[in-house]
């Protein structure tokens, strides 16, 4: 069975803390993702990586960076936590194909900046 | 990369009735892809559907694709209480791995 775990399902931090939100997966995929849902804005993409160490921005980079030093993990990082990065943190995965694949979702991390 | 436009934004129908949703895009697609989220979880894979093709089944699910229209539609039969639940479209091109999504379309089944 496919599996993208997120480390952590709920988190409170506090304005101007170091955020680090982890992802796991363990399908051996290329590509993975990470996404923040809000009501009203849907899906956003944040960062996508395409290989170890090789990331991309997404819609809404500021306030964020990304590490991918291992294929199967990739973390999201919030370098100074603010309120408006209250969200859930959606991470995801894909393997690379011609028709392009089905991308497999985490559970999510609801995060709350206070 | 772009976003599919889903349609309507929320829909309530009785269970045992069928749920047709549906999606715009704006420009030439590799495939187009369909996914459920139940409320606070993740997103899950329903169907892909790629550009050469004009209809998929799943269940009951049925999806079409109108590539002059740059639309899709998303059907659910016989709906379910179980069946309630955020669907989203998500519309992919050639040579972009990345997929977008809108907003999604609210779907209730009500008892």
């Amino acid at each position: 069975d496919v599996k993208v775990t997120q480390s952590s399902r709920y988190l409170v931090k506090r304005t101007g803390e170091k955020v680090f939100l982890e992802c796991v997966q363990d399908m051996d995929h290329e590509n993975m993702f990470w996404y923040r849902q809000d009501p009203g804005l849907g899906l956003r993409l944040i960062y996508f990586s395409y290989d170890v160490k090789m990331k991309e921005k997404g819609d809404i980079p500021e306030g964020y960076s990304v590490s991918r030093e291992k294929k199967e993990r990739f973390s999201l990082i919030l370098e100074s936590a603010s309120t408006n990065q209250t969200s859930m943190y959606l991470c995801a995965s894909s393997s690379r194909g011609r028709w392009g694949n089905t991308i497999y979702f985490g559970e999510g991390s609801w995060l709350t900046v206070v | 990369s772009q976003q599919g436009e889903e349609d309507p934004q929320a829909l309530s129908i009785q269970e045992g009735e069928n749920a047709t949703m549906n999606c715009s895009y704006k420009t030439s697609i590799n495939n187009l892809q369909w996914y459920r989220q139940n409320s606070g979880r993740g997103l899950v894979h329903l169907i892909l559907i790629r550009s050469n093709e004009r209809e998929k089944h799943s269940g009951r699910l049925r999806v079409t694709l109108d590539t002059s229209k740059k639309s899709s539609s998303l059907l659910i039969t016989a709906s379910r209480a179980a069946d309630t639940a955020s669907y989203f479209c998500a519309p992919l091109g050639f040579g972009n791995e990345k997929l977008t999504f809108g907003t999604g379309t609210r779907l209730t089944i009500i008892p």
